[in-house]
């Protein structure tokens, strides 16, 4: 089946636009989840929804950062007043009733 | 403080040749542990997971791990390598076991020498 899809696969904005990334999980998966991908940092969690519902949103690293999902599926990060530290690639996962997550190819964002 | 390592920032083998690549968490009780795989430009793909059980797990592509409590680690192994399985690897535990986030080691950079 279908997994993970991502869009758009590469943004690049300029500094102190909005941006918004979507994720579209894996039919039936009630979990999904954001990390953040860059050199100096790694791999980091930052929200996890069960459902339409946020229980851990603890590794956003700003008020700018935001993220909702609607009907229990689709997922929008979106990133306000963009800054250069936040380029980076942004990875979406989804799981199901097991306990792996399914990740998605990513959104390269460059923020200029 | 809580985390996961990969001791081994590079590593580079023969065509043909055993692998083995290190992870060590510190996490007070026994977590849920994955290794991902991933390819320049691509997401991150399961290889294998461990929760319970029998400690030798197997996964895709014919790479096993081996959990090891008394350790603390989860060491990735392949008995031959191929070319193709040049790529970044990441340890990964969900240390509530409740399918919450996963916490990631820095990774380990393979290169395979033809």
């Amino acid at each position: 089946g279908a997994g993970v899809s991502q869009s758009p696969s590469n943004k690049v904005t300029e500094k102190g636009k909005d941006v918004e990334l979507r994720c579209d999980p894996i039919s039936g998966h009630t979990a999904l989840y954001w990390y953040r991908q860059s050199l100096g940092q790694g791999l980091e969690f930052l929200i996890y929804f069960q459902g339409n519902s946020a229980p851990d949103k603890s590794g956003l690293p700003s008020d700018r950062f935001s993220a909702e999902r609607t009907g229990g599926s689709v997922s929008t990060l979106t990133i306000q007043r963009t800054q250069q530290e936040d380029s980076a690639v942004y990875l979406c996962a989804s799981r199901g009733i097991s306990y792996e997550q399914y990740f998605g190819p990513g959104t390269r964002l460059t923020v200029t | 403080a809580q985390s996961v390592t990969q001791p081994d920032i590079h590593i580079t083998v023969s065509e043909g040749a055993s692998l083995e690549l290190r992870c060590n968490y510190s996490y007070g009780a026994t977590p849920y542990l994955f290794w991902y795989v991933q390819s320049p430009g691509q997401g991150l793909q399961l290889l294998l997971k461990y929760f319970s059980g029998d400690t030798l797990v197997q996964g895709i592509k014919g790479f096993e791990a081996e959990f090891k409590r008394s350790q603390s680690s989860f060491n990735l192994r392949k008995p031959s390598v191929h070319w193709s399985d040049a790529a970044e690897y990441f340890c990964a535990v969900d240390r509530t076991g409740g399918g919450n986030k996963l916490t990631f080691g820095t990774g380990t950079q393979l290169k395979v020498e033809l």
